[in-house]
């Protein structure tokens, strides 16, 4: 199947600092991808739409200051999270749609905050 | 709105037991569904995926889901489980627009396998 790959797959960073993972594509084009966060031994919540080209698209109660999202090209989206606090340590997920619609999902990354 | 109902938290069988994972959604219109496996700290694998056709799609590592329109409802089964198939499973709905559109998942149903 389709290859989605995230960097890093793990992160610590200090409160107050931004941290950007990076989403990328392997072995396709993808005009969309989406960015979830996960909560442990919790489902997936989509953050945010985005679209290479365009601003993205973000959810209801998701801060779009906060995680900024970058589709520069159709292989690669990044999510950076800015003056990272504890409460946004979690799970987070991208996942690129193929020219099929399928929907394949990253590794996710892990993003901790000190 | 469209929404995805897991019943199960958890479930434990056996290994060699067959295994079935109850998924309902509540959507529209016609629904795309798919079936994830998350190993721990890991990425979603696409197990399987059903938009139209035959109602019983096939999936990897034996996997296979049954579409009921009347019940809303897209389980997955595997006759006999393996230990590897411990993991974490979600169902996901969303639109066929021919254009990719979010998923909206389930809360998940945790498998444990016991030897």
């Amino acid at each position: 199947g389709a290859v989605v790959s995230q960097h890093p797959s793990r992160v610590i960073c200090k409160s107050g600092t931004s941290v950007k993972i990076e989403c990328r594509s392997l072995d396709f084009q993808a005009t969309t991808m989406f960015w979830y966060r996960q909560f442990p031994k919790q489902s997936l919540m989509l953050m945010a739409t985005s679209n290479e080209g365009s601003k993205a698209t973000y959810e209801q109660g998701v801060e779009k200051d906060k995680f900024l999202i970058n589709h520069a090209s159709l292989t690669l989206s990044t999510l950076t999270v800015t003056s990272a606090h504890p409460e946004d340590s979690s799970f987070y997920i991208c996942s690129a749609a193929t020219g099929r619609n399928t929907i394949y999902f990253g590794e996710g990354s892990w993003l901790t905050v000190v | 709105a469209q929404s995805v109902t897991q019943p199960d938290i958890h479930i434990t069988v056996s290994e060699g037991a067959s295994l079935e994972l109850r998924c309902n959604y509540s959507y529209g219109a016609t629904p795309y569904l798919f079936w994830y496996v998350q190993s721990p700290g890991q990425g979603l694998q696409l197990l399987l995926k059903y938009f139209s056709g035959d109602t019983l799609v096939q999936g990897i590592k034996g996997f296979e889901a049954e579409f009921k329109r009347s019940q809303s409802s897209f389980n997955l089964r595997k006759p006999s489980v393996h230990w590897s198939d411990a993991a974490e499973y979600f169902c996901a709905v969303g639109p066929y627009t021919g254009t990719a559109s979010k998923l909206t998942f389930g809360t998940g149903t945790r498998l444990q396998v016991t030897l």
